[in-house]
């Protein structure tokens, strides 16, 4: 069974940029994995900020977009405000149906 | 709005049975599947499987294969999981999500706790 790594956590500054990654074991993260990326905050249900690689919803702050970078997909965050302080979670399918989240960035807005 | 309302907490002894329902509402219930993931305490997301609506064709995770069943309800516009055979590692907040393959995963349920121990 294929594992999807993440950054396990990571520092941003106010006003700051950053960009957290997603990898599958099997090889590069392509379209076809239809990355997903998902914002949790304490005590809270996950929230769906981007599917199939870029695309966002209605709730998503545009200050968040995604993309697929070096072989990996990619959730850049552009001018962090604190509020953006959570845990993030990709998620990539494969091939027959199954699908796999990665085990999370805790992100931090200091 | 869309909505998704989930039952209450569980609590369970090991080797027991656990049905989690997951009632919709807002759209059209026949249009989207549901995914269920589940969060066991202080640790990540883990995806567990997907049902169609329209057809019944489920996907699960190699985990809780053979354990698990989902299943909707078109009269009540309810989704259930149901996992068998229960153990210490199945306590987890459980998550319904509306979007089953090739749809968006969009609305998530509040999340139920089940809690398995003796």
């Amino acid at each position: 069974q294929a594992v999807v790594t993440q950054e396990p956590s990571l520092t941003v500054s106010p006003g700051g940029t950053v960009t957290l990654t997603c990898g599958s074991s099997t090889g590069a993260v392509t379209s076809g994995h239809y990355p997903y990326w998902f914002q949790q905050k304490p005590g809270q249900a996950p929230r769906t900020l981007i599917y199939d690689t870029s695309n966002i919803h209605s709730w998503t702050p545009a200050r968040f977009s995604g993309s697929l970078l070096g072989g990996k997909a990619a959730l850049t965050l552009s001018g962090a405000q604190p509020d953006d302080e959570a845990d993030y979670y990709c998620l990539l399918s494969y091939s027959g149906g199954a699908r796999l989240f990665g085990g999370g960035t805790k992100l931090t807005v200091l | 709005q869309v909505q998704l309302v989930q039952s209450g907490a569980e609590v369970k002894n090991p080797g027991a049975s656990v049905k989690v329902s997951c009632k919709a509402s807002g759209y059209t219930f026949t249009n989207y599947g549901f995914s269920w993931v589940r969060q066991a305490p202080g640790q990540g997301l883990e995806w567990m499987g997907w049902i169609n609506t329209d057809n019944g064709d489920t996907k699960f995770a190699q985990k809780v294969q053979g354990r698990v069943t989902m299943n909707t309800d078109t009269s009540t516009n309810t989704a259930y999981m149901e996992l068998r055979s229960l153990r210490s590692d199945d306590t987890a907040v459980y998550f319904c999500v509306r979007g089953s393959w090739g749809q968006v995963n969009d609305y998530w349920g509040q999340g139920t706790l089940v809690t398995v121990s003796s």
